[in-house]
């Protein structure tokens, strides 16, 4: 079936350093969405990229869209702890549904 | 604007014992979406409703049941509990079926 894997599982950063996770489908994907979960918390809508090679900025982080549509990736630039949490990119494969990843969690060290 | 509520919070349950989870939304959002995480996963899609009166099955539908009988309401009904439904149960909305969704606070559910 329709699988989308995410990479890696669990990064551990000290604050101040980078991070980025990458989204990989087994099939073409129409758009994509980015959410991030907070321990405990409920997954809270980040971005949706549709176009083929899109590049969106918020702040200090960056979403990219393969020019394929398989694949995605969401960089932190010098992270902090407010950054912790986990996040889930959620591909529409054009059918009924999104399909979530497993997610990446993050933790910042201080 | 509240967005989407959930009711309860907690809930331990026996097995065989049945319960309904509560979902409530104030956006006028016509898609609607029930999902389980079960810990260190993703989420999985229970059932979905794109307006009142229309539901559909997800992945994993089996042991649950839904209704949609007004905009605003979409409540899971979980029948002869089984501790494979532990989990924690998220409830979304979205105005239209590509769009971001708006996740509820979460029920989480342990069946003993």
């Amino acid at each position: 079936g329709q699988q989308v894997m995410q990479i890696p599982q669990y990064q551990h950063v000290q604050e101040g350093e980078d991070f980025t996770t990458y989204c990989n489908s087994s099939t073409t994907l129409s758009n994509i969405q980015w959410y991030k979960q907070r321990p405990g918390g409920h997954p809270v809508f980040l971005i949706q990229l549709v176009k083929s090679g899109e590049v969106k900025k918020q702040k200090r982080l960056t979403f990219q869209f393969g020019e394929a549509k398989k694949n995605s990736s969401l960089h932190i630039t010098a992270t902090q702890t407010t950054d912790v949490g986990t996040y889930f990119c959620a591909g529409w494969p054009g059918t009924y549904k999104y399909i979530f990843g497993t997610g990446t969690r993050l933790k910042v060290l201080a | 604007n509240a967005g989407v509520t959930q009711t309860p919070k907690f809930r331990i349950l026996k097995i065989g014992q049945s319960m309904t989870l509560q979902c409530t939304q104030d956006m006028n959002h016509n898609y609607m979406y029930w999902y389980r995480q079960d810990p260190g996963m993703g989420l999985k899609l229970i059932y979905y409703s794109v307006g009142a009166g229309i539901t559909d099955k997800g992945e994993v539908p089996n042991g649950y049941n839904v209704s949609r009988s007004t905009t605003e309401d979409f409540p899971l009904r979980l029948e002869l509990a089984a501790p494979s439904q532990t989990s924690v149960y998220f409830c979304a909305s979205s105005p239209r079926q590509i769009y971001a969704q708006y996740f509820g606070p979460g029920t989480r559910l342990t069946v003993t």
